[in-house]
């Protein structure tokens, strides 16, 4: 079975602090995602990665950066974090094909206060 | 701009009635489709991918349709259980979109004993 992690289920960080969210995935898929999600708004990809050191922004990139330095491991970072960062965020992989499907982590629920 | 919307946003059945989810989608040229459910705060599982060559794919109780014409994709579930209480969520891969998914807002289902 495909495994995808995130570091946390649950994180609570300050305004202005720099905060990483971690997602590694055990299939070696060449693709992964990063969304958030919120109620009235769905699903919005920030960004995606379709190899090591590559990635693509997605429709709300702004205030996110990320980073894939092994295959398995896409981390997103908010340089500093703003109360309307407060959100789910789920990460993603698959593999390059675009007919294949996508697999999801748990999620992890961000409170910026 | 291409758009997945899913009616209705909520549903409440009796236990063993049949139902359908409806997704519209707003552009013809699309690699696949999929359906997934959500548990409350929790990630998303994938329940069934259509590739636009398909008509329809089947798992168990679940029966999902694409219409790539009309834009239209429909998941049947046959003889609900309180088990399928979660938030259904339509996505479509565009084709000029690689391997980015577009979400619809989902279903809310709710199966009553």
């Amino acid at each position: 079975d495909v495994k995808v992690t995130q570091s946390s289920r649950y994180l609570v960080k300050r305004t202005g602090e720099k905060v990483f969210l971690e997602c590694v995935q055990d299939m070696d898929h060449e693709n992964m995602f990063w969304y958030r999600q919120d109620p009235g708004l769905g699903l919005r990809l920030i960004y995606f990665s379709y190899d090591v050191k590559m990635k693509e922004k997605g429709d709300i990139p702004e205030g996110y950066s990320v980073s894939r330095e092994k295959k398995e491991r896409f981390s997103l970072i908010l340089e500093s974090a703003s109360t309307n960062q407060t959100s789910m965020y789920l990460c993603a992989s698959s593999l390059v094909g675009a007919t294949d499907t996508q697999y999801f982590g748990p999620g992890t629920r961000l409170t910026v206060l | 701009k291409q758009e997945v919307t899913q009616i209705p946003a909520a549903l409440s059945v009796p236990e063993g009635e049949n139902l359908v989810l409806n997704c519209s989608f707003t552009d013809s040229a699309i690699y696949n489709l999929q359906w997934f459910r959500q548990d409350p705060g929790k990630g998303l599982t994938s329940l069934l991918l259509i590739q636009s060559s398909q008509r329809e794919q089947t798992s168990g109780r679940l029966n999902a349709s694409l219409d790539k014409s009309s834009g239209r994709s429909t998941l049947y579930i046959a003889a609900s259980q309180p088990g399928d209480s979660a938030t259904y969520l339509c996505a479509v891969n565009y084709n000029n979109a690689g391997n980015m998914l577009t979400f619809g807002g989902g279903t809310r289902l709710m199966v009553k004993p």
